[in-house]
């Protein structure tokens, strides 16, 4: 069974800090993404790794970066967290586009409160 | 630029009734189409997709899609609604292959919700 695991389910941190919010998957998958959700917006596209050490920008880069080391562990990072950043995250992987294989695999999401 | 519209944030039918749940793209080529289901407190899981071939898309517990190119519309349906049926609902889109990695765009969400 594939799987997407996010180090956390429920997250609580202050204004100011530094926080990592990890994501691993078992599928060997080359795509990893992080996502934000909020009311109303939908899923927003933060960054994206189509390889490990290669990243690229999303929709809503600014006050994120990200770290790809290793194929199935894709980090996000918030340099100094701020209350507007909370949300819930949301971390997915998938295989390259070889044929109709496009389906994003999503872990259960991490719901950051930021105070 | 791509985008996804899903009409109504909120809807609301009775169980046994018709579910039907709009979504409606904009794409300068032909897209992909994904209707996605997030259950609460989970991540999302695929319902269903359309990349190429028949435009009637079966997927999973009773759900099925139609691509109409003419409508730019991608509607999700289900003839009975479930009480186990209640979630939120994303429609999304995505290039035709491009580039290795796929960049999806969803929608807003639609959040379905199941009178007994």
């Amino acid at each position: 069974d594939v799987k997407v695991t996010q180090s956390s389910r429920y997250l609580v941190k202050r204004t100011g800090e530094k926080v990592f919010l990890e994501c691993v998957q078992d599928m060997d998958h080359e795509n990893m993404f992080w996502y934000r959700q909020d009311p109303g917006l939908g899923l927003r596209l933060i960054y994206f790794s189509y390889d490990v050490k290669m990243k690229e920008k999303g929709d809503i880069p600014e006050g994120y970066s990200v770290s790809r080391e290793k194929k199935e562990r894709f980090s996000l990072i918030l340099e100094s967290a701020s209350t507007n950043q909370t949300s819930m995250y949301l971390c997915a992987s998938s295989l390259p586009n070889e044929g109709p294989s496009y389906e994003q695999y999503f872990g259960p999401g991490t719901r950051l409160t930021v105070t | 630029a791509q985008s996804v519209t899903q009409l109504g944030s909120h809807v609301s039918v009775s169980e046994g009734a018709l579910v039907l749940l709009r979504c409606n793209y904009s794409s300068s080529v032909p897209p992909y189409l994904f209707w996605y289901v997030q259950y609460p407190n989970q991540g999302l899981q695929l319902l269903l997709k359309y990349t190429t071939g028949a435009t009637l898309v079966k997927g999973i517990n009773g759900f099925e899609a139609e691509f109409k190119k003419s409508e730019t519309s991608f509607h999700l349906t289900k003839p009975s609604a479930h009480m186990s049926d209640a979630a939120e609902y994303f429609c999304a889109v995505s290039d035709r292959g491009k580039t290795s990695y796929d960049k999806v765009i969803f929608g807003p969400g639609t959040s379905l919700s199941v009178i007994p």
